[in-house]
């Protein structure tokens, strides 16, 4: 079955104790993005990767590290989670980057989800 | 920065009534996504639209670009409890990077 997953779904941390969230598809995409959704923002895009060690900063960055060292994977680190850290984080794939104009290759696939919170 | 705003942020219809959502964008959009979120669940895609002035169906709901491509609607014909969700549109951002930007949804709550 064609997805996105992602690990943990849930997590309660402290601040300051690093923490990897997992993103993993089985559909050769290339371009992964991860976002994060608060109360009345929408979603906001964290970090997104183009490819295999092709990766770059979206609007909100900051406190927020990512790797792609295969395609198939593109985990997110908060190497000092704080307390504003504390939101619902997707992972989302699609085969072209959206800005292609590519049809249904623009398709963006997301993953269920993790809500993380940080005391 | 480059802003995409929805209207309204809530609404509420009963059962039955049309519902309308509109999307719109500092600046132009090469194209625009449509993704519906339902409660507790992840955003799933719906269409793109691509050029100006598109209209596009599906079953109920309506979706058009703006002739200039800043703006953007989607129209739901005779709701029903299943079109419960946050509906958010989205699109890539110019200037060199490959950035994504999304509105900041539309709530929607059909009541029986």
């Amino acid at each position: 079955e064609a997805q996105v997953t992602q690990n943990p779904r849930y997590l309660i941390t402290v601040t300051g104790k690093k923490l990897t969230v997992t993103c993993s598809q089985n559909m050769n995409h290339e371009y992964m993005s991860w976002y994060r959704q608060d109360p009345g923002l929408g979603l906001r895009q964290i970090y997104y990767s183009m490819n295999v060690e092709v990766t770059d900063k979206g609007d909100v960055p900051e406190g927020y590290k990512v790797s792609r060292k295969e395609k198939r994977n593109f985990p997110l680190i908060l190497e000092s989670p704080s307390p504003n850290q504390t939101s619902l984080y997707f992972c989302a794939s699609s085969l072209s980057p959206p800005h292609f104009d590519r049809g249904r290759y623009n398709e963006q696939f997301f993953g269920p989800g993790t809500r993380l919170t940080v005391l | 920065g480059q802003q995409v705003m929805q209207i309204p942020q809530y609404q509420h219809v009963q059962e039955g009534e049309d519902f309308t959502t509109y999307c719109n964008s500092s600046t132009t959009l090469s194209n625009i996504q449509w993704y519906k979120q339902r409660p507790g669940g992840h955003p799933v895609f719906l269409i793109q639209l691509v050029k100006s002035g598109e209209v596009k169906k599906q079953k109920r709901l309506t979706f058009q670009f703006g002739e200039a491509k800043k703006n953007s609607s989607l129209h739901i014909t005779a709701t029903q409890t299943t079109d419960v969700g946050t509906y958010f549109c989205a699109g890539p951002l110019y200037s060199g990077t490959y950035k994504y930007i999304f509105g900041t949804g539309t709530r929607l709550k059909v009541l029986a």
